[in-house]
């Protein structure tokens, strides 16, 4: 099953260059942001999270930026990999106390040989 | 351990008919939340369950419901299905409720209403 489909945004990136997949949130009040990776065929993917106390956290490979300034969220991913093309989901959650996720629209990312 | 599991994989159903799809989460994980995923709307919140009861729903009509078991399995109904309910649906279980817990999803059903 495809991600999502006709009009996302795609970004496409040399292999082993860096790739910069932003996100705009919505509520000012999320205070808790995670990125997500769907690949064709499968559930969205935990690949990085962030606190609103934060504004940097690095994984293996990737990063996240925040800046609630100006309600963005930006993703990182270090010398790009063909396993690196999918889907990328940015969420935000509220600070209401219930588990409840807020997706952004999702970018494509496309890696080129 | 075991994934979120979700079954079935594919359905195929009739306008207006109703249709169950099965979530199971992972093993200690007490929270289970369902999406809708189209491509014109995005991944969009249905509802959420804890602890058997239902703790936040988005913004779907009544025909969607779910319900959640003692051992943490959720399910969701669909009633009176409309060509516009076609989507990947999909489960994410946590290990409890509230802000900043990981969320694990399944592979999703594919439902098609013809």
């Amino acid at each position: 099953g495809e991600s999502v489909g006709l009009h996302l945004p795609t970004l496409s990136v040399q292999e082993g260059d860096n790739s910069i997949i932003n996100c705009a949130y919505s509520n000012s009040a999320s205070d808790y942001f995670i990125w997500y990776k769907q690949e064709s065929g499968k559930g969205p993917q935990f690949i990085i999270d962030i606190r609103s106390n934060m504004d940097k956290r690095q994984g293996q490979r990737v990063t996240v930026l925040l800046n609630k300034t100006v309600k963005h969220l930006s993703l990182q991913i270090a010398a790009t990999q063909p396993g690196d093309s999918a889907v990328y989901f940015c969420a935000e959650s509220p600070t209401s106390g219930t588990y409840k996720y807020i997706f952004g629209t999702g970018t494509r990312l496309k890696v080129l040989a | 351990k075991a994934g979120v599991t979700q079954t079935p994989r594919y359905l195929i159903k009739t306008r207006g008919q109703q249709v169950t799809l099965s979530c199971s989460p992972i093993s200690g994980h007490r929270s289970v939340s369902w999406y809708q995923q189209t491509p014109g709307q995005g991944l969009q919140f249905l509802f959420e369950y804890f602890s058997e009861t239902q703790r936040n729903k988005g913004n779907f009509p009544g025909r969607f419901s779910g319900r959640q078991f003692s051992n943490s399995r959720s399910e969701m109904n669909v009633s009176t299905l409309e060509l516009g309910d076609s989507a990947l649906y999909l489960c994410a279980s946590s290990l409890t409720i509230g802000t900043g817990v990981e969320a694990f999803f399944g592979q999703g059903t594919r439902l098609t209403v013809v």
